[in-house]
């Protein structure tokens, strides 16, 4: 069966980096793209990025660019997010899903990433 | 890129219909046949309801449906039901390529 399992929850301090992975398993990880999506405490859901699963070929949200690099290693089917210089308003849930067109059919557990001084 | 605005709130009774709107630009809900609809139930990932306007995904009631008129999309959800309490996104592909998310509505059923 298709997973998409992520890594822990994070507690980083303003200005540091934080790297989050999502490890799939139960289809053949190349023949999907990853969508990466966050969300603040108690608010709506903002998306991230795009990486293809592919040739690794990408898209950002403007309000990251610079910031964040999405990347894959496709010898463990594994997705991962680097978010550089964090900031307070960077904490939230970052969840990374399937995606295939318009189909976003599954979606990792989630990961907080906290960000206090 | 500004989120696509939805109502915060939409509520019904059990077996009524209900719509929530989702309203963007001619940049994104507009332009392309591309807006899909989520689900999130409390402390959950969300779960794709629709795509492509008015495609359900596999093992999704067909109680939910879409539509798109100009620069506002719709889902309706009919005989609704105490599980479909939950909040509501929009999301839709950009002229930028990227895409966007809807502010979010919590249907509640009463």
């Amino acid at each position: 069966q298709v997973q998409l399992v992520q890594s822990g929850a994070e507690l980083k301090k303003p200005g540091a980096s934080v790297k989050v992975s999502c490890k799939a398993s139960g289809y053949t990880f190349t023949n999907y793209g990853i969508y990466w999506v966050r969300q603040a405490p108690g608010q709506g859901l903002e998306w991230v990025g795009w990486i293809s699963g592919y040739n690794g070929h990408t898209n950002y949200a403007q309000k990251l660019q610079g910031r964040v690099t999405l990347t894959t290693d496709t010898s463990t089917s594994t997705a991962y997010m680097d978010l550089r210089s964090l900031r307070s308003d960077d904490t939230a849930v970052y969840y990374c899903a399937r995606v295939l067109g318009e189909l976003l059919d599954f979606w990792g557990q989630g990961t907080l990433v906290a960000i206090s001084s | 890129q500004s989120a696509l605005t939805q109502p915060a709130s939409v509520s019904g009774s059990p077996g009524q219909s209900i719509t929530v709107s989702c309203t963007g630009t001619s940049s994104d809900i507009g332009g392309y046949n591309y807006v899909s609809w989520f689900q999130q139930h409390p402390g959950k990932a969300p779960k794709l309801i629709l795509y492509e306007v008015s495609n359900r995904p596999s093992g999704v009631s067909n109680r939910f449906s879409g539509s798109k008129s100009g620069n506002t999309a719709s889902l309706t959800i009919s005989g609704l039901q105490a599980e479909d309490e939950a909040d509501y996104y929009c999301s839709s592909y950009t002229s930028s390529i990227t895409r966007v998310f809807g502010t979010g509505t919590k249907v509640t059923v009463i």
